[in-house]
């Protein structure tokens, strides 16, 4: 069965620090996978998408970035965290015209 | 640009009662689909409809689609307690790999 995993769930990190989110998948081959943030109370907006290894598409501007070294491996990166990127992170992965299967999200506060 | 806009923002309904929320988005899509997310948690998908479908069906959820009109609706019958969450529809743009979010409609359901 597929399962996605990402991790860690909760992260406080200070202003001007790096950032690393891991998320991988199992049980299928070549998902497009997604980042999404979410502020509170609000709905979800696309960071980045993948259609493929070493592929990323950047939907906003903004102080992070996104790799995807490995088919089932995505990362949420940022080498200088602003209080503004403070929310809730959901990795997804879908196939073509299908449904997304979304992670349990890590709530992320820049202090 | 959000694609998908949900009214109500807000819903509160007695344990029992139907609850109808309704989704309107901006360009033509493959298919429209709906997720519902307890607080804090990741989404969960709920049901798929494709444009070339009106109705779909599934258990107590029923989900109706008008292109012509560039809309949705979700409803939910005989709703109980463990209904109350936000509810989101999301959209392809067509020709894309992504899906946008709408803002999502928060229902409360009182026992």
């Amino acid at each position: 069965s597929q399962t996605i995993h990402q991790w860690p769930a909760t992260l406080v990190q200070p202003v001007g620090s790096p950032l690393s989110l891991e998320c991988t998948v199992e049980g299928t081959s070549n998902p497009n996978l997604y980042w999404y943030r979410q502020a509170a109370g609000r709905g979800l907006q696309l960071l980045f998408y993948s259609v493929g290894i070493g592929q990323i598409s950047s939907e906003v501007p903004q102080n992070l970035s996104a790799s995807r070294p490995q088919d089932r491996q995505f990362i949420l990166s940022s080498k200088k965290l602003l209080l503004s990127d403070s929310g809730f992170y959901l990795c997804a992965w879908s196939v073509i015209q299908g449904g997304y299967t979304f992670g349990s999200g890590t709530r992320l506060t820049v202090v | 640009s959000q694609q998908g806009e949900e009214d109500p923002q807000a819903l509160s309904i007695q344990e029992g009662e139907n609850a109808t929320m309704n989704c309107s988005y901006k360009t033509s899509i493959n298919n429209l689909q709906w997720y519902r997310q307890n607080s804090g948690r990741g989404l969960v998908h709920l049901i798929l409809i494709r444009s070339n479908e009106r109705e779909k069906h599934s258990g107590r959820l029923r989900v109706t689609l008008d292109t012509s009109k560039k809309s949705s609706s979700l409803l939910i019958t005989a709703s109980r307690a463990a209904d109350t969450a936000s509810y989101f529809c999301a959209t392809d743009a067509w020709g894309t790999y992504k899906y946008i979010f709408g803002t999502g409609t928060r229902l409360k359901v009182l026992a």
